[in-house]
């Protein structure tokens, strides 16, 4: 099946810097979503990326659907201490299945 | 936004019991439900899709018989965990689907002891 490549695995920053991650796949998907997940917690939507070369941003957070419709990042600026949690990258296969990518694990220190 | 809850959000069993765990759609109507599993930092692994009305569709190496599925209605899809064991111990998210957008449940523990 399709794999997503999410890099980097975890980031630990200073608080008020910016942070870029991104997922790379073996396949086209025509849908690509950013989730952030809190320990115990289902994911949380953040960004939903329906166009190849679309840039949506949502509040301080931007991410961008690749034109090769095989990658997508996400930034965040300015970050803050609220900001720590897992947040993952997803394709959407046909029939709305998702694919996850492996995770990004943020930490913030203030 | 839309929310889809999920009962119990923990659950602690002993070993050969079955579980069972509900989601619900509370503001839509989902065509479609989607049960994943998660293991400790890991991603989120899709086990089955439900579809209301028909048979589940399984992942590969996901055993339905082991993992039984309903979808009774446009809101609610449950998942029973057969005959648990400690290897079944993880964390268990629903979604359910508008056909636009998918909204995860918060997520059931279970604990096989």
């Amino acid at each position: 099946g399709q794999q997503l490549n999410q890099s980097p695995q975890s980031m630990f920053i200073q608080e008020g810097e910016d942070v870029s991650m991104n997922c790379t796949s073996s396949s086209i998907f025509n849908t690509w979503l950013w989730y952030k997940q809190d320990p115990g917690e289902g994911p949380v939507l953040l960004i939903a990326l329906y166009k190849a070369g679309e840039l949506t941003s949502n509040g301080r957070l931007t991410a961008q659907f690749g034109i090769t419709r095989k990658d997508s990042f996400l930034n965040i600026s300015a970050s803050i201490p609220s900001d720590v949690g897992i947040y993952f990258c997803a394709g959407m296969e046909y029939g709305n299945k998702l694919v996850f990518g492996a995770g990004t694990i943020l930490r913030v220190k203030s | 936004g839309a929310v889809v809850s999920q009962h119990p959000s923990r659950v602690i069993c002993k070993s050969g019991t079955s579980v069972k765990i509900e989601c619900r759609s509370l503001d839509f109507q989902a065509t479609t439900m989607f049960w994943y599993r998660q293991f400790p930092k890991q991603s989120l692994m899709l086990m089955a899709t439900s579809n209301e009305g028909s048979k589940a569709t399984y992942e590969q190496g996901v055993e339905k018989d082991k993992f039984l599925i309903n979808h009774a209605s446009l809101t609610l899809s449950t998942l029973t965990v057969t005959s648990a064991h400690p290897e079944d111990s993880s964390f268990y998210i629903c979604s359910a689907s508008s056909g636009f957008q998918e909204f995860f449940g918060p997520g059931t523990r279970l604990t096989v002891l």
